[in-house]
C-alpha cells in the first residue's frame, strides 16, 4: 500500500529565506509526482509535475526533485515571500493510476 | 476552459438523507477521482475510476458510492447522510499514462446535521 509522507507538518520562516519541503513515498512504482498549492478554504492549485523518468522539474522560483529509488521528492522555494503562505501537498500517482497525497506542510513567510 | 466542474458548492443536509455530487471535466482525462478533506487534514481518496467504465475504492469508500457515467462525468453519491461524512469533497481529473497533471474543482463544502 502506497503510503505518502510530508515532513515538516509547518514550517514558518522570514521572507526572504530559502526553503525546502520534504515528501517521501513507500513503492516506487509510480507513473508521476505533482506539488500543489491549497490557500485556506480554496481548492488545490498544480505548482510542479514530475514525471517518473524524470528527476526535476523548475517553474520560477520553485524546483522539484524526484528520486524515485529512495522514495523522495524535495520542492524547493527560492526567496520565499509573504504570498507564498500556503499549506503544500505533494501526491504520487502509482501503477494503478491511484493519485494518494501526504497530509501536507503547511508554510508561514513572514514579512 | 472549465477544467473541473463541481456542483453543488455547498450543502445542508440532515442525518439519513441522500445526495449525489457532480463531477465534470473539459480534459479528456481518462481518470477521475473523488476526495474529501477534513479540517487540518490532507486530502483522503474516497473512489477512483482508472478508465471509463472502471471505478476502484480508495482508503475511504465506506457510506459512498459512485457512477462513471460516461469520459467526462464521475459522480458520488451519499445513500444516507451522516454527521461524521461532514466535511469538503474534491473532484479531480488526470491521465497518469499521458503524463498530464491533475487538475481540481473547487470543492463542495457539504454539513450533515
Amino acid at each position: 500500500k502506497q503510503e505518502v509522507t510530508q515532513i515538516p507538518a509547518a514550517l514558518s520562516v522570514p521572507e526572504g529565506e530559502n526553503l525546502v519541503l520534504n515528501c517521501s513515498f513507500t513503492d516506487s512504482a509510480i507513473y508521476n509526482l505533482q506539488w500543489f498549492r491549497q490557500d485556506p478554504g480554496k481548492g488545490l492549485t498544480s505548482l510542479l509535475l514530475i514525471q517518473s523518468s524524470q528527476r526535476e522539474q523548475t517553474s520560477g522560483r520553485l524546483n522539484a526533485s524526484l528520486d524515485k529509488s529512495s522514495g523522495r521528492s524535495t520542492l524547493y522555494i527560492a526567496a520565499s515571500q509573504p504570498g507564498d503562505s500556503a499549506t503544500y501537498l505533494c501526491a504520487v500517482m502509482d501503477s494503478s493510476y491511484k493519485l494518494i497525497f501526504g497530509s501536507g506542510t503547511r508554510l508561514l513567510v513572514r514579512p | 476552459n472549465a477544467g473541473v466542474t463541481q456542483t453543488p458548492k455547498f450543502q445542508v443536509l440532515k442525518t439519513g438523507q441522500s445526495m449525489t455530487l457532480q463531477c465534470a471535466q473539459d480534459m479528456n482525462h481518462n481518470s477521475m477521482y473523488w476526495y474529501r478533506q477534513d479540517p487540518g487534514m490532507g486530502l483522503r481518496l474516497i473512489y477512483y475510476s482508472a478508465s471509463e467504465g472502471t471505478t476502484d475504492k480508495g482508503e475511504v469508500p465506506n457510506g459512498y458510492n459512485v457512477s462513471r457515467l460516461n469520459k467526462r462525468e464521475f459522480s458520488l453519491r451519499l445513500e444516507s447522510a451522516a454527521p461524521s461524512q461532514t466535511s469538503v469533497y474534491f473532484c479531480a481529473s488526470g491521465d497518469g499514462l499521458e503524463g498530464t497533471e491533475a487538475f481540481f474543482g473547487q470543492g463542495t463544502r457539504l454539513t450533515v446535521v
